[in-house]
């Protein structure tokens, strides 16, 4: 029973280049969230999953997107990184009033 | 003005002090109070949920005020284990199951 993992651990991209991180859960899990963490900011949300094909926007959903074709997987993809999103990103699951569950999270550098 | 603002230190303390941190909520329809902890570089794990009533869990105890919109955690008898930063967090109404996150408070525990 791993939890929740996240792929890749760190990663540093140029301006331009594009990426997906994963999320993946083995814990049934319907609710799934990704986070930006930055120094003087705390978690912000930028997307977020109620169930299998469905993904809402969250706080800060400007350059990013999501997808959640699998109930155990959720993706974070940028289409052209930017450094403003150089970040920790912390993914999340949740099971109804439950309490959140978190990923390792991935630190991501853009140059 | 933030939804979940937090005090965000450090606090410095000597080991076996008391510290106790607060926090303040704009949304009085806020449903769901919890305190998670995260250590540095590592992702927030649940600490504690906040009741209305009060709760305590060993050395930490936990309070909620509705009407002043405020939630306070106190650790008694400090150990430098507990130096962490934590994390105010609150179960806003709209949208459901999203939880918003306060910037953290650091703790610092000193021998």
């Amino acid at each position: 029973n791993a939890g929740v993992t996240q792929t890749p651990k760190f990663r540093v991209l140029k301006t331009g280049q594009s990426m997906t991180l994963l999320c993946a859960q083995d814990m049934n899990h319907e609710y799934m969230y990704w986070y930006r963490q930055d120094p003087g900011m705390g978690l912000r949300l930028i997307h977020y999953s109620v169930g299998e094909g469905t993904t809402a926007k969250g706080e800060v959903p400007d350059g990013y997107n999501v997808s959640r074709l699998k109930k155990q997987n959720f993706l974070l993809g940028l289409e052209s990184a930017a450094p403003s999103q150089t970040s920790v990103y912390f993914c999340a699951t949740r099971y109804r009033e439950e309490t959140q569950y978190f990923g390792p999270g991935t630190r991501l550098l853009v140059l | 003005r933030k939804e979940v603002e937090q005090d965000p230190g450090p606090f410095n303390v000597p080991e076996g002090a008391t510290v106790a941190f607060n926090c303040t909520y704009s949304n009085s329809a806020s449903q769901s109070f919890f305190w998670y902890r995260q250590d540095c570089r590592k992702e927030p794990k649940l600490l504690m949920s906040v009741y209305s009533s009060g709760n305590e869990d060993g050395r930490f105890t936990a309070q909620l005020n509705r009407a002043s919109q405020y939630i306070s955690l106190l650790i008694r008898d400090s150990k430098l284990s507990d130096s962490a930063t934590y994390l105010c967090v609150v179960n806003i109404v709209n949208p459901p199951n999203m939880l918003t996150f306060g910037g953290g408070t650091r703790l610092m525990v000193k021998p």
